[in-house]
């Protein structure tokens, strides 16, 4: 029963690319929340998604950054044009349901921009 | 908005003995999760406990156990027994429901705990 699956789990991008995150959440998990953790901080929230829909975008930046959850496939944090600043850790994390568990995270991709 | 303060940016605790992280949050809600979560070096995310905040009696898991003060907003994590494994960043964080439909986590900045042997 594998758990919550990050890829890549480090990647590096150049100045002016695009990022792309990917999360499949556990078996059975139909909601998915992404999360960013920078340097010497805690996890902040960016985005809560179900199959095909997005819930709470509260937390995103407003320019450059997207998420989808797709009915098939995993969930892709998308990030355009990427600049220094976006270097951070990403988490995803997913649940069965819309509840208080303190969901189930995965190992983080670790983004650099070059 | 919700903070979450974890006011001992570094801690360190000998081998077998007993360590107390504290967390202080603000809330103006009654109903509320809060959660004390371990990141190794491998930057996994590891739930180590969970409180409701309308159980009045103290969460423990094994050698982990925790002292919510409500009126206080303050749930420290005591470690006994510790061991070189429990060496890691410690999270404290605060769920509620949004307002815009989801249960964001708000963690603090973390501790960071080492085990001297």
């Amino acid at each position: 029963n594998a758990g919550v699956m990050q890829n890549p789990r480090h990647l590096v991008r150049r100045r002016g690319q695009e990022a792309r995150l990917r999360c499949s959440p556990m078996k059975g998990h139909s909601h998915v929340y992404w999360y960013r953790q920078l340097p010497e901080e805690g996890l902040k929230f960016m985005v809560y998604l179900q199959k095909e829909n997005i819930i709470d975008e509260s937390g995103m930046p407003k320019e450059r950054f997207s998420a989808e959850f797709p009915k098939e496939g995993p969930s892709i944090l998308r990030i355009q044009q990427v600049v220094r600043g976006d270097s951070a850790a990403y988490f995803c994390a997913s649940s069965p349901g819309l509840e208080y568990y303190g969901y189930t995270f995965g190992s983080g991709t670790r983004l650099t921009v070059v | 908005a919700q903070t979450v303060t974890q006011s001992q940016p570094e801690m360190s605790v000998q081998e077998a003995e007993t360590v107390t992280l504290s967390c202080t949050y603000d809330t103006s809600e009654s109903d509320y999760y809060l959660f004390w979560y371990k990141q190794p070096p491998s930057r996994q995310m590891i739930l180590v406990i969970r409180q409701e905040a309308y159980k009045q009696q103290n969460a423990t898991e094994n050698r982990f156990s925790v002292n919510f003060q409500k009126a206080a907003k303050s749930f420290s994590l005591k470690i006994s027994d510790s061991q070189l494994g429990d060496a890691a960043m410690y999270f404290c964080a605060y769920q509620e429901f949004s307002g815009a439909g989801s249960y964001q986590l708000t963690f603090g900045k973390g501790t960071k705990l080492s085990v001297i042997p």
